[in-house]
């Protein structure tokens, strides 16, 4: 399978903990994003690498929050001290830079903070 | 600050056409009308886009108006694993308009 995958799936943390998460982006994606959905919504933009730069965060993006994309292939995104409103499904997508640029999804990472 | 409006939800039989209504009235001339799908506890899987004129894949059609300020994706035969929330977005060039803003998009249950 050549899609995006991400992990874990599925991480229960409690409050205060640190988490992380994995994307591998499609191989010859250079941009890769990062959302966040919370029940019953669509998902929310959190920030948006072209290759190893961080060029865009969301104000959503907390100072508890960071991402990091080393050489330009899979990303990481972590949680510090972890909240119960940091519960949410958390979506990695990649896509080239073309002018349409369709962006593909991987599966997400559901967190649940008790 | 939403571009599109979208029916909350929607009904269809299973077979029949489903048509999936759009609303994007303030529209840019290089702004392109991208639909996406979310089945339940899965990432949102691309369906089909296009700038001004009709479009088909192997999955559905995208019907836009000649005014370009609605349009109409359209599952020619639906099937029970095409429900899902549906969402329709619009974004410029990926140039210079990278990412997606999805709105809450429409629910659609197909029913058998």
């Amino acid at each position: 399978d050549t899609g995006v995958s991400q992990d874990p799936r599925h991480k229960i943390t409690k409050r205060g903990q640190n988490v992380t998460f994995r994307c591998d982006p499609i191989s010859e994606h250079n941009r890769l994003y990062w959302y966040r959905q919370t029940l019953g919504q669509g998902p929310e933009f959190l920030t948006y690498f072209q290759n190893e730069a961080q060029l865009e965060k969301s104000r959503l993006l907390s100072d508890r929050f960071s991402a990091e994309r080393p050489k330009g292939s899979f990303s990481t995104l972590e949680i510090q001290r972890t909240e119960q409103g940091d519960s949410a499904m958390y979506l990695c997508a990649s896509s080239s830079k073309t002018v349409t640029g369709e962006l593909f999804f991987g599966e997400g990472s559901r967190l649940t903070v008790l | 600050d939403a571009k599109t409006t979208q029916p909350p939800s929607m009904d269809c039989a299973e077979g029949r056409a489903a048509n999936l209504p759009c609303n994007h009235s303030t529209i840019s001339g290089n702004e392109y009308v991208y639909w996406y799908r979310q089945i339940h506890s899965q990432g949102p899987q691309y369906i089909i886009h296009g700038l001004k004129n009709n479009e088909t894949n192997e999955m559905a059609s995208l019907i836009i108006t000649e005014d370009r300020k609605s349009s109409t994706l359209i599952l020619p035969h639906a099937t029970l694993r095409d429900t899902a929330v549906y969402y329709c977005i619009v974004r410029g060039s990926a140039f210079n308009d990278y990412k997606l803003s999805f709105g809450a998009g429409t629910t659609v249950t197909v029913r058998a």
